[in-house]
């Protein structure tokens, strides 16, 4: 079953543009991780974020965790075309056990 | 980083024949390997675990019969989705850990099924 929630459902924003995307999850967790997935293909890891760390940055991701809101926000710097993709949050609960977001839809117009 | 290779990448059948999807982790061994059912624009729905040298262990409303897995090496998970009917169409995705306890995902290039 789907551990959490992404919003929003889709994002639609020029070349240049912040894209910034959240994610709510249920449970108490050992990491959050972001995957990105291009259309018709597998998931490529972003990003993942310990459940005692708070911010943490990769090139012009930036990812935030507050696990007292159970929520994370993935921001996405200067976007380009290239960055055109859906986005899931996975939670590690386990080790064994990954849930993914529902995702969110990203659209950078060049 | 680690690659996992999935084939096909594209089958189409008929229905009731049997469909094998193969999940090969390149140049890491694996011990777990996770299969995944992904409708269109919809997130990715856990299907079974993988282990080696032991039952999948497969998620709450998934057939074992339907989908049979075997993980019979390090490196090797196959996914087989026996009697095809045209509800199974769908993209399955596989994915994996590296043995060494690596917490990241490493995912295969999918497969999308059609059964006509």
């Amino acid at each position: 079953s789907q551990q959490g929630e992404e919003d929003p459902q889709a994002l639609s924003i020029q070349e240049g543009e912040n894209a910034t995307m959240n994610c709510s999850y249920k449970t108490s967790i050992n990491n959050l991780q972001w995957y990105r997935q291009n259309s018709g293909r597998g998931l490529v890891h972003l990003i993942l974020i310990r459940s005692n760390e708070r911010e943490k940055h990769s090139g012009r991701l930036r990812v935030t965790l507050d696990t007292s809101k159970k929520s994370s926000s993935l921001l996405i710097t200067a976007s380009r075309a290239a960055d055109t993709a859906s986005y899931f949050c996975a939670t590690d609960v386990n080790n064994n056990d990954m849930r993914f977001g529902a995702g969110t839809r990203l659209t950078v117009k060049p | 980083g680690a690659v996992v290779s999935q084939h096909p990448s594209r089958v189409i059948c008929k229905s009731g024949t049997s469909v094998k999807i193969e999940c090969r982790s390149l140049d890491f061994q694996a011990t777990t390997m996770f299969w995944y059912r992904q409708f269109p624009k919809q997130s990715l729905m856990l299907m079974a675990t993988s282990n080696e040298g032991s039952k999948a262990t497969y998620e709450q409303g998934v057939e074992k019969d339907k989908f049979l897995i075997n993980h019979a090496s390090l490196t090797l998970s196959t996914l087989t989705v026996t009697s095809a009917h045209p509800e199974d169409s769908s993209f399955y995705i596989c994915s994996a850990r590296e043995t060494s306890g690596n917490e990241k995902l490493f995912f295969g290039s999918g497969t999308q099924l059609s059964v006509l």
